[in-house]
C-alpha cells in the first residue's frame, strides 16, 4: 500500500506558465482534496471531491482548476501560474463521504513561481 | 467567521511534559482533531476528539470542552523526535476541516 502520492515533488515555474498536480490514492476512498500550506497559516482548502466524477470548491480555489476522472486520481492545475501560488500543496484523501474520519496526507508538492 | 487559535511556538526539555492549546469558534462542530507534522513532512493523525473529556493515546493525550470552545494536547516524557508543528482542526458543520495555523514545538536537550 503506497497510501496517497502526490508528482512532482517539486517544481519551479515561471510566471504564466501552466502546470498539472497529480495526486493519487490506492486506499479507495472517496473523499479527496486539494490543500496549500504557506508559512504562518494554516492549511487551506482549494478544492474537494466526494466522488469519482465530482469536484467542489473550497476556501481558495481561484487561479486553480481540478479533475476526478478516476476513483484513485485527483489532478490540480494552474492555468497561468503566479507568484503568490509559490507554496507547498497536500493532497488528502477520506475513506467515507461526510465523515469524521481522519484525513491521509501526501508527501506534499514543493511549488516554487518566479 | 470561522477561527481556530494556537500558539505559534513553545519550547520544552527533553523528559519534560508540555500542554498545546487550541481555541476554536467555528459554524458548527463535529469533532476536533491533532495532526503532528516534521518539517518538511505531511501531517500525520495524532488524535480525535468528539465528546467533552480526556482521550489518552500512550505518551499522548487530547482533551476537549465543547462549552469552552477549548482543547488541548499534552505530550509526556518528551523525546526529541516530538520536535514537530502540533496542528488543531476542527470539523465544521459541513464537515469540513477548519485548520490552525500550528504550533512550532521546539524540544531541547
Amino acid at each position: 500500500n503506497a497510501g496517497v502520492t502526490q508528482t512532482p515533488k517539486f517544481r519551479v515555474l515561471k510566471t504564466g506558465q501552466s502546470m498539472t498536480l497529480l495526486c493519487a490514492q490506492d486506499m479507495n476512498h472517496e473523499y479527496m482534496y486539494w490543500y496549500r500550506q504557506d508559512p504562518g497559516m494554516g492549511l487551506r482548502l482549494i478544492h474537494y471531491s466526494v466522488g469519482e466524477g465530482t469536484t467542489a470548491k473550497g476556501e481558495v480555489p481561484d487561479g486553480y482548476n481540478v479533475s476526478r476522472l478516476k476513483k484513485q486520481n485527483f489532478l490540480l492545475g494552474l492555468e497561468s501560474a503566479a507568484p503568490s501560488q509559490t507554496s507547498v500543496y497536500f493532497c488528502a484523501s477520506t475513506q467515507t463521504v461526510g465523515s469524521t474520519d481522519t484525513q491521509y496526507f501526501g508527501p506534499g508538492t514543493r511549488l516554487t513561481v518566479l | 467567521g470561522q477561527n481556530i487559535d494556537q500558539p505559534t511556538e513553545m519550547t520544552a526539555t527533553e523528559g519534560a511534559i508540555v500542554q498545546i492549546n487550541c481555541t476554536y469558534q467555528t459554524s458548527g462542530f463535529n469533532g476536533l482533531f491533532w495532526y503532528q507534522q516534521h518539517a518538511g513532512e505531511a501531517p500525520t493523525f495524532l488524535s480525535y476528539n468528539v465528546l467533552d473529556g480526556l482521550e489518552e493515546k500512550g505518551r499522548f493525550s487530547s482533551f476537549l470542552s465543547r462549552s469552552k470552545g477549548y482543547s488541548y494536547l499534552l505530550l509526556k516524557e518528551l523525546q526529541m523526535k516530538d520536535s514537530a508543528s502540533y496542528l488543531c482542526a476542527v470539523v465544521d458543520s459541513n464537515y469540513q476541516l477548519i485548520w490552525g495555523a500550528g504550533t512550532k514545538l521546539i524540544i531541547k536537550p
